[in-house]
């Protein structure tokens, strides 16, 4: 099956700025588009960049993603405690199974 | 603001079978596609299935192709996921999930003997 790869773990101070990998391939990130989600334990994931860079409404402007060729990103800026949580990319993906919906592994972000 | 409640989660044997059901408060729910997404315990997000507006199409994860449906019924708000043939690897939190962004709050299945 096709995959996502995000780094396990990631890591900043407040006030920094980090980023999130995501890579893919043609079949997924090459020709679709790329989601984000925070997931805070106990809690529903919460999207936080859908179609490669725009946030849903309520979601800071400290949070934000691209997308070139088969790879994406999302960066935070400004780093808070609060921004401790898991962190995933997702994207439809076309391939010999058919047109499924795929996650990455996700990413574990510690505030130092 | 849409809300998405899941239920029917519990504890069934390897081999048995359950439907989750999932119910939206708005009138909302109709135009979007409708997926199911799990987290196992320790583990990441895994999306399952998910089912187009008008129920024409209807996709699935590679390990649930055979035992689970995905279906939808807008009259009531409501879609649902029949698990049949469980095996423990299916023990996981079950989210439903409105197009990308409303997710309801899960239902737990433990599939052990």
């Amino acid at each position: 099956q096709s995959v996502l790869t995000q780094p396990p773990s990631a890591s900043g101070t407040p006030g920094q700025r980090v980023t999130i990998s995501c890579s893919g391939s043609a079949s997924n990130l090459g020709s679709n588009y790329v989601y984000w989600y925070q997931h805070l334990p106990g809690a529903a994931p919460k999207l936080l960049i859908y179609q490669n860079y725009r946030r849903p409404s309520g979601v800071p402007d400290r949070f934000s993603g691209s997308k070139s060729g088969t790879s994406a990103s999302l960066a935070i800026s400004g780093l808070q405690p609060d921004d401790e949580a898991d962190y995933y990319c997702a994207a439809w993906d076309e391939s010999l199974s058919g047109r499924q919906v795929i996650f990455g592994g996700g990413t574990k972000l510690t505030v130092l | 603001e849409v809300q998405l409640v899941e239920s029917g989660g519990g504890l069934v044997q390897p081999g048995g079978s359950l439907r989750l059901s999932c119910e939206a408060s708005t009138l909302t729910f109709r135009s979007f596609w409708m997926s199911w997404v799990r987290q196992a315990p320790g583990k990441g997000l895994e999306w399952v299935a998910n089912i187009r507006p008008d129920g024409s199409q209807r996709h699935y994860v590679d390990s649930v192709w055979g035992r689970f449906t995905i279906s939808r019924d807008d009259a009531r708000n409501s879609v649902s996921l029949q698990m049949t043939s469980l095996r423990a690897e299916d023990t996981a939190v079950y989210h439903c999930v409105r197009d990308w962004d409303v997710w309801g709050q899960g239902t737990t299945v433990i599939v052990s003997s």
